[in-house]
């Protein structure tokens, strides 16, 4: 079975640095592109970084570009979020997600998501 | 302010039918498969559509998608009160290189 757990969230202040990871297993990791999203409380969903599956190539957002670096160890099945500069609109949920390219490149699974805080 | 454009909410009673319109761009919906995701409240989202029009296995028939020019649109039919959620569109955006997703739309099943 499919499983993308997140951990590594918390509550620090603005321009501090924190550094997600999402563990994968129940398939093959170095074979799917994976994303983070975030979603801030109340709001909709942002995406925040995708990474190809031999992380040849990795795409962000202008929000984040600069700050947020996406990698990946798939000796590890394990993807990672390095934040940087920790500003207080980066409060969210993050969640990690699989790319499925046999379905169009869809984030076919979520993990349960990690919460990070940024306040003073 | 989103890429592409969905309504906020929309609302129908139960055994009823829905439509969700997601309106965007030739950089991104007109030349690229759009995905839909349903986020039950306090969960992560799920995959129901990609493609465009295809439902990934265990969604039920009642979901359906469609796509022409700029625009796509999530279909649901037989309304359950179970289907109360937060529905994205989402697709990859050409000319950014970017993912871009819809504002989401809130369904309310009266």
């Amino acid at each position: 079975q499919v499983h993308l757990v997140e951990s590594g969230g918390g509550v620090l202040q603005p321009g501090r640095s924190l550094r997600l990871s999402c563990a994968a297993s129940g398939f093959t990791f170095s074979n799917y592109g994976m994303h983070w999203v975030r979603q801030a409380p109340g709001k909709g969903l942002e995406w925040v970084a995708v990474i190809w599956s031999d992380g040849s190539k990795k795409y962000y957002p202008d929000s984040v570009k600069g700050r947020f670096t996406i990698s990946r160890d798939n000796s590890k099945n394990t993807l990672y979020l390095q934040m940087n500069s920790l500003r207080a609109e980066d409060t969210a949920v993050y969640y990690c997600a699989r790319d499925d390219s046999n379905l169009g490149n869809a984030l076919d699974m979520w993990g349960q998501g990690t919460m990070v805080t940024v306040s003073s | 302010q989103s890429v592409l454009t969905q309504p906020p909410s929309v609302s129908a009673a139960p055994g009823q039918k829905v439509t969700i319109s997601c309106s965007g761009s030739s950089s991104n919906i007109e030349n690229n498969y759009v995905s839909w995701y349903q986020q039950l409240p306090g969960t992560a989202p799920k995959l129901i559509i990609y493609d465009n029009n295809e439902r990934p296995s265990g969604i039920p028939d009642r979901f359906s998608g469609s796509k022409s020019g700029t625009s796509a649109t999530l279909g649901i039919t037989g309304l359950q009160t179970g289907d109360e959620a937060d529905y994205y569109c989402e697709t990859w955006d050409s000319s950014l290189s970017v993912v871009v997703f819809g504002g989401g739309t809130k369904l309310t099943v009266l």
